[in-house]
């Protein structure tokens, strides 16, 4: 299975400050389709995961422009260019270039 | 909009069947174009894909290898719904389950979840 690791575990960050995640995987995540499987996900206290990010920089539709990835290969970030208190909660990762899909361990952002 | 609305029992017996129920509001589950998925999470093993069930033609299944001995994920396509059923449960199995339409670049919607605890 490919192994997707998380950093930090956990961030407490400032409203209006910038914050980013890293995500590395264990493999690289371009397929074979020229693209790159990597999408991000927020889960809010007490709520299912939302999609943020797909395809490594593609915002889901309602997803606020604050919010930005990027990367390739094996290495990715998701960016938050000003946090918000509606940002708190977990921030995943999540590789869909084969199966099982895996996540990353999870990056827990407070204000 | 897609929504998923999860049923199904919050406590299942030792050596017991899990049985979980997701409908399928403004998509079918028998579209060519998604797949409807099942994912589970708990604190040792964070957020684990379990299987999937798509209709290409024909109905496919995936499984994860962890599970893959004891999980069926059935579509029924005349409540426009897809179930999970995972046999011989044990409290590794304590988890919350979530539906979720999904592919390979994105799951997009998810069902509520559903605590679900292994316990006699």
């Amino acid at each position: 299975d490919i192994v997707m690791t998380q950093t930090p575990l956990s961030l407490s960050v400032t409203p209006g400050q910038p914050a980013s995640i890293s995500c590395k995987s264990s493999q690289s995540l371009l397929f074979s389709d020229g693209k790159t499987y990597l999408s991000w996900y927020l889960q809010k206290p007490g709520q299912s995961p939302q999609l943020l990010v797909y395809e490594v920089s593609s915002r889901f539709s309602g997803v606020p422009d604050r919010f930005s990835g990027s990367g390739s290969g094996t290495d990715f970030t998701l960016k938050i260019s000003r946090v918000e208190a509606e940002d708190v909660g977990v921030y995943y990762c999540m590789q869909g270039i084969g199966l099982p899909w895996t996540f990353g361990q999870g990056t827990k952002v407070e204000i | 909009q897609v929504q998923l609305q999860q049923s199904g029992p919050g406590l299942v017996r030792p050596s017991q069947t899990l049985s979980l129920t997701c409908a399928i509001s403004g998509d079918s589950v028998s579209s060519n174009s998604a797949a409807w998925n099942w994912i589970r999470q708990s604190p040792s093993r964070g957020l684990e894909w379990l299987g999937r069930t798509y209709y290409r033609s024909k109905w496919y299944n995936d499984y994860a290898a962890s599970v893959k001995s004891r999980i069926i994920i059935d579509p029924d396509t005349s409540k426009n719904q897809f179930s999970l059923q995972l046999n011989s449960v044990t409290a590794e199995d304590t988890a919350v389950y979530y539906c979720a339409r999904g592919s390979r670049a994105y799951h997009d919607s998810w069902g509520q979840g559903t605590l679900v605890t292994v316990s006699s």
